[in-house]
């Protein structure tokens, strides 16, 4: 069956470095794939899509890019601010493509 | 948040009650979604609408129902049958089915005991 896989173990990374978190996922060949932002007790913030066909993609400080051989996505912040604290959750398309399937999240904690 | 009210924040309640949450949206948008939440656990869906009237079963479905009787509308019953109703319970919407963005509604957590 279709999975997802994400850190699950916590991310610290010092203030103003570049963050880096994965998305691996097997059993199928998504069309695309999202990243989306959650804090504590609240609701996810869509981030980020990125079709197949595309390598990467940009927006302001975040860069995704998606590895359709690797069947793995990266997601990256730079310059990162303690601000950027939160679980980063990917998704991915599901069975019949009228839904999608999250993966369960990687916390990260930038450090002042 | 935007346009999607969930009510309430947090809602408690007694095994073996039916209890229904509310997810309401004035974004416009076709499709609502479902999602449970458990600690250190993804989202999982539940049940989805893409267009009144209409909706499927997610992955966990058992133990829940729903409606759309209104577009702005789709609540959700978590029914007795439901064996570990406690959890964060989140709606969300998209302009239309995926790969359109979901927009997510500040959830409510329920605590039955």
């Amino acid at each position: 069956s279709q999975k997802i896989e994400q850190n699950s173990e916590a991310l610290n990374i010092q203030e103003g470095k570049t963050a880096t978190l994965t998305c691996n996922y097997t059993n199928y060949s998504p069309a695309y794939l999202q990243w989306y932002r959650q804090d504590p007790g609240r609701g996810p913030v869509f981030l980020l899509l990125i079709r197949e066909n595309e390598k990467e993609k940009r927006k302001e400080r975040l860069k995704v890019t998606f590895d359709t051989t690797l069947k793995q996505s990266l997601f990256h912040i730079t310059a990162s601010q303690p601000a950027d604290s939160a679980t980063y959750l990917c998704a991915l398309p599901g069975a019949g493509d009228d839904k999608i399937i999250f993966g369960k999240g990687t916390r990260l904690h930038i450090l002042p | 948040d935007g346009g999607i009210t969930q009510s309430p924040k947090y809602l408690f309640r007694k095994e073996g009650q039916n209890v229904t949450l509310s997810c309401e949206q004035n974004l416009n948008h076709d499709a609502m979604y479902w999602y449970r939440q458990d600690p250190g656990q993804g989202l999982r869906l539940i049940y989805y609408s893409q267009i009144v009237n209409d909706f499927q079963k997610g992955d966990i479905a058992e133990g829940y129902s729903v409606s759309r009787e209104k577009k702005e509308s789709f609540p959700l019953t978590v029914t007795s049958a439901q064996k570990n109703p406690t959890a964060f319970y989140l709606c969300a919407t998209s302009l239309q089915g995926p790969p359109a963005e979901q927009y997510f509604g500040p959830g409510t957590r329920l605590t039955v005991t």
